[in-house]
């Protein structure tokens, strides 16, 4: 399965902005865009984002989803300790059609 | 809505297992049920989906033969049955829902994960 390119890491400090990239082609997030998951440790994925970068229900303002052409971008502002873990872009590849993630970046917040 | 998996699952190479989705808060035949799977120390995977209303399965490459998607007559529950398992199936396999109505496209978001279910296949 054709993946997306997320970086493998970020650190920000606490109270901080953060902004997550994840990078794909004109076959999947350049058409589609991108959802956004939280995988904190010990839970399931959480959805924080639609690909149209509308927020489910109860998932908090500080996250906000937004897209460039073929890269989507989380932002999450105000950094808590625990906003701690791992995020994850998804979206659906048009050529392999199948669902396909990034490689997932771990936030971590000092 | 919540969707319900099965407990951890232990088996030796060549067995097989089944793991359930049970679901709950929603019309269970209106949404689709995918399946992804996370090997330790990897991202996540789709394997691909099941069509809730009428049991056809979709399975993503990778998937093919030995990997079986199936739902129960009590109407609230799906199933991933991995057959003849081998060391790197060991994973923790989710259910989520399709967010699309009426499981009418593949491609929409999934919206909904269930809690995981841990295999771990050794000899």
């Amino acid at each position: 399965q054709t993946g997306l390119t997320q970086p493998p890491s970020v650190s920000k400090d606490l109270r901080q902005t953060a902004t997550l990239a994840c990078t794909g082609s004109s076959d999947n997030v350049g058409v589609h865009g991108a959802a956004w998951l939280q995988h904190l440790r010990g839970l399931p994925p959480k959805l924080l984002s639609y690909r149209n970068n509308s927020r489910p229900s109860g998932v908090s303002q500080r996250y906000t989803a937004s897209r460039s052409g073929n890269r989507a971008y989380l932002t999450i502002t105000g950094l808590r300790p625990e906003d701690e873990g791992d995020y994850y872009c998804q979206t659906w590849d048009t050529t392999v059609r199948a669902h396909v993630f990034g490689g997932g970046t771990r936030l971590t917040v000092l | 809505v919540q969707l319900v998996q099965s407990e951890s699952e232990l088996r030796q190479p060549g067995a097989s297992v089944k793991v359930s989705c049970q679901t709950f808060g929603y019309v269970f035949s209106s949404f689709a049920i995918h399946w992804v799977r996370q090997a330790p120390g990897h991202g996540l995977e789709w394997m691909g989906r099941l069509n809730t209303y009428n049991g056809s399965p979709t399975y993503a490459p990778g998937f093919t033969g030995r990997f079986v998607f199936s739902l129960d007559n009590s109407g609230i529950t799906t199933y991933l049955e991995i057959s003849t398992l081998r060391p790197d199936d060991t994973a923790v396999y989710y259910c989520v829902r399709e967010g699309a109505f009426g499981n009418s496209n593949i491609s929409a978001d999934m919206d909904v994960w269930g809690q995981g279910t841990t295999v771990s296949v050794f000899s």
